[in-house]
């Protein structure tokens, strides 16, 4: 197993153009999870899946975001009309949910740069 | 909000002992503690937890004090390889529980 890949590894958009990412997590891990990362911050929590369900999302999610796992493997994290306030880093992440698992499980991938010009 | 309290830098000499603190006084009984570290241009990777006793494995240690309010990561051999942002964050276990909530960490330097 190669971990969880992220595609693309940067991109660079025009404001107002819509972009989507790609999060692979590791096979055998049925949650999956969206963060975002901007300069000097630590990541901030998106959304969560649980297998193909979409559990939770942060009030920084606005309208323009949308996260899917279809069938419960990849995910996809769509920005529309974006802003320059969009630019960060987006950080996948997996993990497999056993009752009183601590939160070590999680496995980060390397994440997507996002510009927004 | 994060529920730790990380100075924002620190610096270590290559091959010596980093130690990294972190305090977390509002922790209740069931939540652990765990550290993560984030490597320039990589995403966060797992390095220990505890709940009460200290911990060890092949990456570092962790100790934790008897009130449990705060803690220490210690890096036994720091290299260069170590230099990275170390996060210590507070959580409970479980299946309901599935968020880490990151605050700024620690910019850890190891210099040659």
């Amino acid at each position: 197993d190669t971990g969880v890949s992220q595609d693309p590894r940067h991109k660079i958009t025009k404001r107002g153009q819509n972009v989507t990412f790609r999060c692979d997590p590791i096979s055998e891990h049925n949650r999956l999870y969206w963060y975002r990362q901007t300069l000097g911050q630590g990541p901030e929590f998106l959304t969560y899946f649980q297998n193909e369900a979409q559990l939770e999302k942060s009030r920084l999610l606005s309208d323009r975001f949308s996260a899917e796992r279809p069938k419960g493997s990849f995910s996809t994290l769509e920005i529309q009309r974006t802003e320059q306030g969009d630019s960060a880093m987006y950080l996948c992440a997996s993990s497999r949910s056993l009752p009183g698992t601590p939160l070590y499980g999680y496995t980060f991938g390397s994440g997507t740069r996002l510009t927004v010009v | 909000d994060a529920k730790t309290t990380q100075p924002p830098s620190m610096d270590c000499a290559e091959g010596r002992a980093a130690n990294l603190p972190c305090n977390h006084s509002t922790i209740s009984g069931n939540e652990y503690v765990y550290w993560y570290r984030q490597i320039h241009s990589q995403g966060p990777q797992y390095i220990i937890h505890g709940l009460k006793n200290n911990e060890t494995n092949e990456m570092a240690s962790l100790i934790i004090t008897e009130d449990r309010k705060s803690s220490t990561l210690i890096l036994p051999h720091a290299t260069l390889r170590d230099t990275a942002v170390y996060y210590c964050i507070v959580g409970d276990s479980g299946g309901s529980n599935y968020k880490l909530t990151f605050g700024k960490g620690t910019l850890l330097t190891v210099n040659p």
